[in-house]
């Protein structure tokens, strides 16, 4: 198993440029998150999904933009970058709801905006 | 609004010695708790949990106390050694009915001194 894999690990963008942080799981989860990590920062929660076909928003949700049309793939729209968007971006899938040694999280995609 | 977060940022011990890193947490109907390790450049990884039903759990070389009268959160480690370095978080689960949404603490750095 891959786990939860993400890509790409680093970008640079320039202001009002647009890009796709993919995310991808192979453990058949139904759960998937997008988190984002300020630094000397905890998690904070940009979108989440509980299924195929079912999006929500988290804490963070402005900017960005996601989908789920398959179980594996929840990747993530940035629609004209800004500056405060610089941060490390982890996506995560879970099993249950309650998070927990169910919760795995991938290696993050390092996002720095110019 | 709800929030988790820790007493200190950083906690500087020697090899051998315990550690003990704190968390509080605001939301008297979080229900679930959980202590994250992240190492640099890496995404969090689930050291241990503990459900409100609890008040100590312990792990290998981990032990969680959760004290809900004072919404309080511990992480103790024994005989800390050098790849215990990290960042730890604790995160809470405040919606433990569908959807595995996790509000994560700022985050403690150890550092263990050899």
């Amino acid at each position: 198993n891959a786990g939860v894999t993400q890509t790409p690990k680093f970008r640079i963008l320039k202001i009002g440029q647009s890009m796709t942080l993919q995310c991808t799981q192979d453990m058949n989860h139904n759960y998937m998150y997008w988190y984002r990590q300020d630094p000397g920062m905890g998690l904070k929660l940009i979108y989440y999904s509980v299924g195929a076909g079912i999006t929500d928003k988290g804490e963070v949700p402005n900017g960005y933009n996601v989908s789920r049309s398959t179980t594996e793939d929840f990747p993530l729209r940035l629609e004209l970058a800004a500056p405060s968007q610089t941060s490390v971006y982890f996506c995560a899938s879970s099993y249950g709801v309650e998070g927990g040694d169910g919760y795995t999280f991938g290696s993050g995609t390092r996002l720095t905006v110019v | 609004g709800e929030s988790v977060g820790l007493h200190l940022p950083t906690l500087s011990v020697q090899e051998g010695d315990n550690s003990i890193i704190n968390c509080a947490y605001s939301n008297s109907a979080s229900d679930y708790f959980i202590w994250y390790k992240q190492e640099s450049g890496k995404g969090p990884q689930f050291i241990i949990d503990i459900r409100s039903n609890m008040d100590k759990r312990q792990g290998q070389r981990v032990t969680v106390l959760l004290n809900k009268t004072v919404k309080h959160l511990s992480l103790q480690i024994a005989a800390t050694q050098p790849g215990d370095s990290a960042v730890y978080f604790c995160a809470e689960n405040p919606y433990s009915s569908n959807t595995g949404k996790l509000i994560f603490g700022q985050g403690t750095t150890l550092q263990v001194k050899p």
